[in-house]
């Protein structure tokens, strides 16, 4: 699975939105990109993932760019309960086969009141 | 709420106790996740089941460190005997995959805190 950089540490105002980047320049066709995020003393827990296309759901949109080399998780109103570690994984999708999702040291999002 | 359910939460045990922690997947959920989360090593893949058989130890010392499914409904990790160094956050996740088709989420439980002193 293609290796991922986030920045380490990251601030962000209540109400605004939260811009958390991953870098995944090694990233091939077949991998998808997933976001996970880790609430203090709690599991991971699963946001959003994403192959070339935009999403966007409940909890968050997911940005990636053309070439597939970054992408961007957008929290619209980040809010207190949203401060955690939140991980970009890249993982390749088959066919029964690689359930496995490796973590990285993440990105934590500190939301500022 | 379905959830996976984890016991113990918490855990204090002496160096060379055998210490077991019990995970409850998510009902019909067939893949199951052992992963180990330290300050120093980040969250760590133990070991993972798929319709109970074992697919992959790799991450797992195996002198020390056994995991089974005896049925459906429990996963459990065992550590004989304990040691310091395994003093961690042991988390267990659950996800539903078929055949044919890619495994979309795995959900987390809230984790066993174990201290080897």
């Amino acid at each position: 699975d293609a290796k991922t950089t986030q920045p380490p540490s990251m601030d962000c105002a209540e109400g605004r939105a939260a811009n958390l980047p991953c870098n995944h320049s090694t990233i091939s066709g077949n991998e998808y990109v997933y976001w996970y995020r880790q609430i203090h003393s709690q599991g991971p827990q699963y946001i959003i993932h994403g192959l070339k296309n935009n999403e966007t759901n409940e909890m968050a949109s997911l940005i990636i760019t053309e070439d597939r080399k970054s992408s961007t998780l957008i929290l619209p109103h980040a809010t207190l309960r949203d401060t955690a570690v939140y991980y970009c994984i890249v993982r390749v999708r088959q066919h029964f086969g690689n359930e496995k999702l490796t973590f990285g040291t993440g990105t934590r999002l500190t939301i500022i009141p | 709420d379905a959830r996976v359910t984890q016991t113990p939460r918490h855990k204090v045990t002496e160096m060379g106790q055998e210490v077991t922690m019990r995970c409850q997947p998510i009902l019909g959920h067939n893949t199951v996740f052992w992963y180990r989360q330290t300050m120093m090593q980040g969250l760590e893949l133990l070991a993972y089941f798929r319709n109970r058989a074992p697919l992959d130890d790799s991450g797992m010392p195996k002198d020390r460190f056994s995991a089974e499914m005896p049925d459906a409904t429990l996963a459990t990790l065992k550590i004989q005997p304990s040691e310091p160094r395994d003093s961690a956050v042991y988390f267990c996740a659950s996800g539903f995959t078929l055949a044919g088709e890619d495994l979309n989420t795995i959900y987390f439980g809230e984790g066993s805190w174990l201290t080897v002193v």
